[in-house]
């Protein structure tokens, strides 16, 4: 069946602009996770959704970083007034619910901050 | 909360020969333990995984063992094989996950 899928799977913005990232869990699956995963490095919790509970929003490393989860599928990640540090790239994965653990990923979201 | 650290960063196998990857955790409430494959371009790909209440898991040419005593746990690739080229993640997770900064592997013919 279809994966997760996340769009655009490259992004190139200026500094200073705000993007929105998009990703589009597999059906069914009500917990989903954003993390960002830079150049050689491990990836990064950034927040969790799990159905119509409140998110947990603890990895977010700013506050120009926000995310939506609409209707308990679609999901988009804000990033308000990119700097370059943000440059990285942005990874989406859902599960079927939070207690089954098994978290299935996106092919992600390159972003370059010019 | 929770520290995961994973070695070597990377490692080098001929054809055939068996590859460890190894890593170490801090929570000791962290009752799952994933790995993940990641090839070039892709999103990671869970291989693996083993809960608290086991030591052992096999699936054909992989294994993870863990041990909650000390909290460290491993991923074994015999035969490897060039497919087997990519970067390895470790996870470990109570209900957030936290990830190891990875293991690039390069199987030589």
């Amino acid at each position: 069946g279809a994966g997760v899928s996340q769009s655009p799977s490259n992004k190139v913005t200026e500094k200073g602009k705000d993007v929105e990232l998009r990703c589009d869990p597999i059906s069914g699956h009500t917990a989903l996770y954003w993390y960002r995963q830079s150049l050689g490095q491990g990836l990064e919790f950034l927040i969790y959704f799990q159905g119509n509970s409140a998110p947990d929003k603890s990895g977010l490393p700013s506050d120009r970083f926000s995310a939506e989860r609409t209707g308990g599928s679609v999901s988009t990640l804000t990033i308000q007034r990119t700097q370059q540090e943000d440059s990285a790239v942005y990874l989406c994965a859902s599960s079927l619910t939070r207690s089954s653990y098994e978290q299935y990923f996106g092919p992600g979201t390159r972003l370059t901050v010019t | 909360g929770e520290n995961v650290e994973q070695h070597p960063s990377t490692l080098s196998v001929q054809e055939g020969d068996s590859a460890v990857i190894k890593c170490t955790y801090s929570d000791s409430a962290s009752n799952y333990f994933p790995w993940y494959k990641q090839e070039l371009g892709k999103g990671p790909q869970l291989i693996i995984d083993i809960r608290s209440n086991v030591g052992e898991k096999k699936d054909q040419r992989i294994a993870v063992t863990l041990n909650k005593t000390a909290k460290h746990f491993s991923l074994h690739i015999t035969e490897t094989q060039p497919e087997d080229s990519a970067v390895y993640f470790c996870a470990a997770s109570r209900s957030q996950f936290y990830f190891g900064t990875g293991t690039s592997l390069t199987v030589i013919p």
